[in-house]
């Protein structure tokens, strides 16, 4: 089983759906992240959650909405999304640690791909 | 204002030869650098890092080295292999604050 597993690979909805995206970690880490890739772009940050807890928001809109109910899942609800949201969402997860410590590499899910109609 | 730049979005290299790929950074507070390499349709698997007390990390064919007076970074895979060719990404962080910063990507292609 891969460390980090990413539900769907593939989503298309419309403006209007509401739609979920899962991510789960079975390396025992800590951190949980969300990041976006568009074409062309740098791999863009949205949220952090370590040991549950978010600790970082980079100024993501509001329809995207990060769950993390447990240092294992991480979720990305989604909600009248706008056609430039399609992009591959990554998911990773990393030691984690207090501030000042090394939070070690991330390890990267495949990947959903999300088109927005 | 992109903090982590890989200013090339291409490179081929014969096989055999020596590839290096180039990342700059621009925030002094950064001192832990990630190399990632990525296939399409999969997600970008680790590489290699190097911790900013260091000026060099060797792993098998993968060398890093950083130059924090150039506040630079590069790669090194030697010899390369056709199995490379895939895009690869820096990033960079500071300690504990969890934001990694990547790079937009080298696509590097190892010709047979």
């Amino acid at each position: 089983e891969t460390g980090v597993t990413q539900t769907p690979r593939h989503l298309v909805m419309g403006m209007t759906n509401k739609k979920s995206l899962k991510c789960e970690q079975h390396l025992g880490h800590n951190a949980m992240y969300w990041y976006k890739q568009s074409a062309k772009k740098p791999l863009e940050l949205m949220f952090v959650y370590n040991f549950k807890e978010q600790t970082e928001n980079n100024s993501v809109p509001s329809r995207f909405s990060p769950e993390c109910p447990n240092s294992s899942h991480l979720f990305l609800h989604l909600h009248t999304l706008q056609p430039e949201d399609s992009a591959l969402y990554l998911c990773a997860s990393s030691q984690g640690a207090g501030l000042g410590m090394d939070t070690g590499e991330l390890f990267f899910g495949e990947g959903s791909r999300l088109t927005v109609l | 204002d992109q903090q982590v730049k890989q200013n090339s979005p291409s490179l081929s290299v014969q096989e055999g030869r020596i590839s290096i790929l180039n990342c700059d950074y621009t925030n002094s507070m950064f001192d832990y650098f990630l190399w990632y390499k990525k296939y399409p349709a999969e997600g970008p698997t680790f590489l290699i890092s190097i911790s900013s007390i260091k000026d060099k990390n060797e792993d098998g064919r993968f060398t890093v080295f950083l130059n924090k007076s150039a506040k630079h970074l590069s790669l090194h895979i030697v010899p390369s292999q056709p199995g490379d060719s895939a895009v690869y990404f820096c990033a960079a962080s500071a300690r504990g604050t969890y934001k990694y910063i990547f790079g937009t990507g080298t696509r590097l292609k190892v010709l047979a």
